[in-house]
């Protein structure tokens, strides 16, 4: 069945190190988004592109983070240099319709040392 | 903001017992919806409810909503060990804002 990926799932860097989450939409969805989750703040959106075209990205600290839809099939989430506040699970999620229903890929796991 | 509110924060019960989860919120809705999240993995969509709707029911799940009192309730009738999980509202306000997640309800049910 149709399902969000992300890759890599486990990611363990040093801090100054940049690393780059990448995730697939379900093929058809039109909205994707990224969002961090930590225990102390919870689900946070960073970031949400509609057609491929960034609509929202407020949540995002823009001096480290960047995202970008390459294509429809691809989105990808940027953070240079990586500080250890950075830790957390990324999420994806994609979805299609005017109920805004999402679909959430299983989260990237990051550490930074 | 916040704008759902999840109550209470954390639920432990027994398996076989019913579990209630509640959700505030502060403007007007198109639709809520709730979400699962399991330990270690993505959210998970349960059940989404119209702002003209009332109660809606999937399987065990049962889900009201009071528009007048801006709140919502998910009900887990017969809970089992594999409830255990987070569960997230979400609300849909206007326009293309997108969906507003709370910070969720930890429910544990002990065998």
């Amino acid at each position: 069945d149709a399902r969000v990926t992300q890759t890599p799932r486990h990611k363990v860097t040093e801090m100054g190190q940049e690393v780059t989450m990448r995730c697939q939409p379900i093929l058809g969805h039109n909205t994707v988004f990224w969002y961090r989750q930590t225990m102390m703040q919870g689900l946070e959106l960073l970031a949400y592109f509609r057609n491929r075209a960034p609509l929202d990205d407020s949540g995002m600290p823009k001096d480290r983070f960047s995202a970008e839809m390459p294509d429809a099939t691809l989105a990808t989430l940027k953070i240079q240099p990586s500080e250890p506040r950075d830790s957390a699970v990324y999420f994806c999620a994609s979805g299609i319709g005017g109920e805004k229903t999402q679909y959430f890929g299983p989260g990237t796991r990051l550490l930074v040392l | 903001s916040q704008q759902g509110e999840e109550d209470p924060q954390a639920l432990s019960i027994q398996e076989g017992e019913n579990a209630t989860m509640n959700c505030s919120y502060k403007t007007s809705i198109n639709n809520l919806q709730w979400y699962r999240q399991n330990s270690g993995r993505g959210l998970v969509h349960l059940i989404l409810i119209r702002s003209n709707e009332r109660e809606k029911h999937s399987g065990r799940l049962r889900v009201t909503l009071d528009t007048s009192k801006k709140s919502s309730s998910l009900l887990i009738t017969a809970s089992r060990a594999a409830d255990t999980a987070s569960y997230f509202c979400a609300t849909d306000t206007s326009g293309n804002t997108p969906l507003v997640f709370g910070k969720g309800t930890r429910l544990s049910v002990i065998a």
